[in-house]
């Protein structure tokens, strides 16, 4: 079934680890993006791309990077994790040939805790 | 520069009543805008589209070019509509309001 993955979904770390988001879809999109959400809150883009070997940071500066080797897959990396990273990633992918219905598709999110 | 507004951050509103939900945009260009919305515990998901012209769940939006307003309404409120929406502008990317926290009250 065409769907968008994060894994993990809960993650508790400690101060200084490296960690990887990953995020895969199967919906043959193009752009994908990695936005940033403490609960119930607004979303802020912190990445996007447009294909693969495209990335672009987005309206929030983040510590964090990414990489897209692969049409499906976009995984999110913070070299040395600290509290103020704690929060919730959301992965989403659209399809760019349908500009005029562009409809962002959001995966289940990963909650991150730093201690 | 585009934006989008939502100046409500929270809107509460007994079940049965109306509801809307303010959106505003900043958009040099015909705008593509739509609503998300996040129920508890589930994925931020697509509600409706303007280009669609639908109706959804009861929730209409009408794209009002002299206001520059995108506003979301129901005429009678149920309680599982309690949810956070998200105003959304299409640039080269989506972008985001800040998102309203709907509370239907008993």
């Amino acid at each position: 079934e065409a769907d968008i993955y994060q894994t993990p979904r809960y993650l508790v770390i400690g101060t200084g680890k490296k960690i990887t988001l990953e995020c895969s879809q199967t919906m043959g999109h193009d752009k994908m993006y990695w936005y940033q959400q403490d609960p119930g809150m607004e979303l802020h883009l912190i990445h996007y791309s447009y294909g693969v070997n495209s990335t672009e940071k987005g309206d929030l500066s983040s510590e964090s990077t990414v990489s897209r080797i692969r049409t499906e897959h976009f995984p999110l990396t913070l070299e040395s994790a600290r509290p103020s990273h704690t929060s919730q990633y959301l992965c989403a992918s659209s399809d760019a040939q349908r500009e005029r219905y562009n409809e962002q598709f959001f995966g289940p999110g990963t909650r991150l805790t730093v201690l | 520069a585009q934006r989008v507004t939502q100046p409500e951050k929270l809107l509460s509103v007994f079940k049965g009543a109306p509801v809307e939900l303010k959106c505003n945009y900043s958009y040099s260009g015909s705008p593509e805008l739509f609503w998300y919305v996040q129920y508890s515990r589930q994925r931020l998901q697509l509600l409706l589209r303007h280009i669609s012209r639908e109706s959804i769940k009861g929730f209409t939006a009408d794209l009002n070019k002299g206001e520059t307003s995108f506003h979301l309404k129901k005429p009678f409120a149920q309680e599982e509509d309690s949810a956070m929406y998200y105003c959304a502008l299409l640039d080269d990317k989506i972008i985001f309001g800040k998102g309203t926290r709907l509370h239907i009250l008993p």
